[in-house]
């Protein structure tokens, strides 16, 4: 069992609609990552939060929206999605780094399998 | 863009065999850091070597790093089928740290039973 929870852990949804990925950890973790994954490839970075605040955006396109309403939680909104969007889309968590010993371990949850109809 | 970049190599091993994967980077670092990925599920933290650190051991697993060729290495002696997996190395993207890391391709690897 992994200690960051996302769900869910399948998705199917059309082009119009609109859901919302979460994301919750309780390891005290105080930076959030949101990444999308695609068959083979490494994690592609989205979006970090680091003490609840919004401090990398990866030039992601609007119709994802994240949100972190408090230090446990990650959510990720979704909307008018097309299908090149279809991924696995992880959650991570870590201490924030402190600049001088260097980006700490990041635990991943299992992700959300998104599919784009 | 991604600076820890493995040789892109899939790996097919016998069970109890030794598997070495490496990965190089381009820029100055803090500290390198090796990730698995079994099939469908996340990424599993491995190891985290520090810059001024040559090599470090985990159980099985033997990481190496080498700053002066910015590479390094992962070595998983006497494989089981449970190591199965893709793995990947990380690197800060910004020396001065801001929570970004920065993941190479990957290798894949096989046990085979």
């Amino acid at each position: 069992d992994t200690e960051v929870t996302q769900t869910p852990k399948h998705l199917v949804m059309g082009m119009t609609n609109k859901k919302s990925l979460k994301c919750e950890q309780h390891m005290g973790h105080r930076a959030m990552y949101w990444y999308k994954q695609k068959a083979k490839k490494p994690p592609e970075l989205m979006f970090v939060y680091s003490y609840e605040k919004l401090s990398i955006n990866e030039s992601v396109p609007s119709r994802f929206s994240p949100e972190c309403p408090n230090s446990s939680l990650l959510n990720l909104h979704l909307h008018a999605l097309q299908p090149e969007d279809s991924a696995l889309y992880l959650c991570a968590s870590s201490q924030v780094d402190l600049g001088i010993r260097g980006n700490q371990p990041q635990h991943f949850g299992d992700g959300t399998r998104l599919s784009i109809l | 863009s991604q600076q820890g970049e493995e040789d892109p190599q899939a790996l097919s091993i016998q069970e109890g065999e030794n598997a070495t994967m490496n990965c190089s980077y381009k820029t100055s670092i803090n500290n390198l850091q090796w990730y698995r990925q079994n099939s469908g599920r996340g990424l599993v933290h491995l190891i985290l070597i520090r810059s001024n650190e040559r090599e470090k051991h985990s159980g099985r697993l033997r990481v190496t790093l080498d700053t002066s060729k910015k590479s390094s290495s992962l070595l998983i002696t006497a494989s089981r089928a449970a190591d199965t997996a893709s793995y990947f190395c990380a690197t800060d993207a910004s020396f001065y740290g801001n929570n970004r890391l920065a993941f190479g391709k990957g290798n894949q690897v096989v046990v085979i039973p």
